[in-house]
């Protein structure tokens, strides 16, 4: 069964460091997703990308936010200048389609945990 | 955004036990509703789409009230493999997910 896969599985940064993380998505897949979950709490939406550029973000994707799709598999988030709240599971998703019907289904990576020292 | 409002739980229950979680959403405006489950540190994976005239899949039954914005999930006869938080969660209009905090089961044996 094909499956969204993210690197690295931990990343742990020093605070005011950059950080990439990677992620592929299915490969028939349209639609990009990240959404992040600090410990605890629930499952937040940062971004989606469609047809290499963002279609939806959130508040909390502010300018130390960017995404890119630097080649026809990866899909990156790069986080710049990291804080200490960055600390998360930030986990990619992909879709098929959006606008309903099993086509909007979003499978989610297993995730990088991000500590920020 | 507005937000979906879960019960956290944790529900302990017996196997075989037959259990039963809510959820409310308080955008009007949803047009899409699902249950994903999560596992302890582990990525939300979708258990299944909730339909407006209601679905069920194998032991998991999911209802869907517009009227009342209101969601359900019913799990019958759980198995200890049931154990998980169960995510609500909601498509507003666009393509962002807005999730519940979820519901924490626990099927002892």
């Amino acid at each position: 069964e094909p499956e969204v896969t993210q690197t690295p599985s931990h990343q742990v940064t020093q605070m005011g460091q950059e950080v990439i993380l990677r992620c592929v998505p299915i490969s028939n897949h349209l639609y990009f997703y990240w959404y992040r979950q600090i410990l605890g709490q629930k499952v937040e939406f940062l971004v989606s990308f469609y047809n290499n550029e963002i279609s939806e973000k959130s508040e909390i994707f502010d300018d130390q936010f960017s995404v890119e799709r630097p080649d026809g598999s990866n899909f990156t988030l790069k986080i710049r200048s990291t804080k200490l709240e960055d600390s998360a599971m930030y986990f990619c998703a992909s879709s098929e389609g959006s606008g309903g019907g099993d086509q909007e289904t979003q499978y989610f990576g297993p995730g990088t945990r991000l500590l920020v020292l | 955004r507005k937000e979906v409002e879960q019960d956290p739980g944790p529900f302990n229950v017996p196997e075989g036990a037959t259990v039963a979680f809510n959820c409310t959403y308080s955008n009007s405006a949803s047009q899409s509703f699902f249950w994903y489950r999560q596992d302890c540190r582990k990525e939300p994976k979708l258990l299944m789409s909730v339909y407006s005239s209601g679905n069920e899949d194998g032991r998991f039954t999911a209802q869907l009230n517009r009227a009342s914005q209101y969601i359900s999930l019913l799990i019958r006869d759980s198995k200890l493999s049931d154990s998980a938080t169960y995510l609500c969660v909601v498509n507003q209009a666009g393509t962002a997910l807005i999730f519940g905090k979820g519901t924490t089961l626990s099927v002892s044996s």
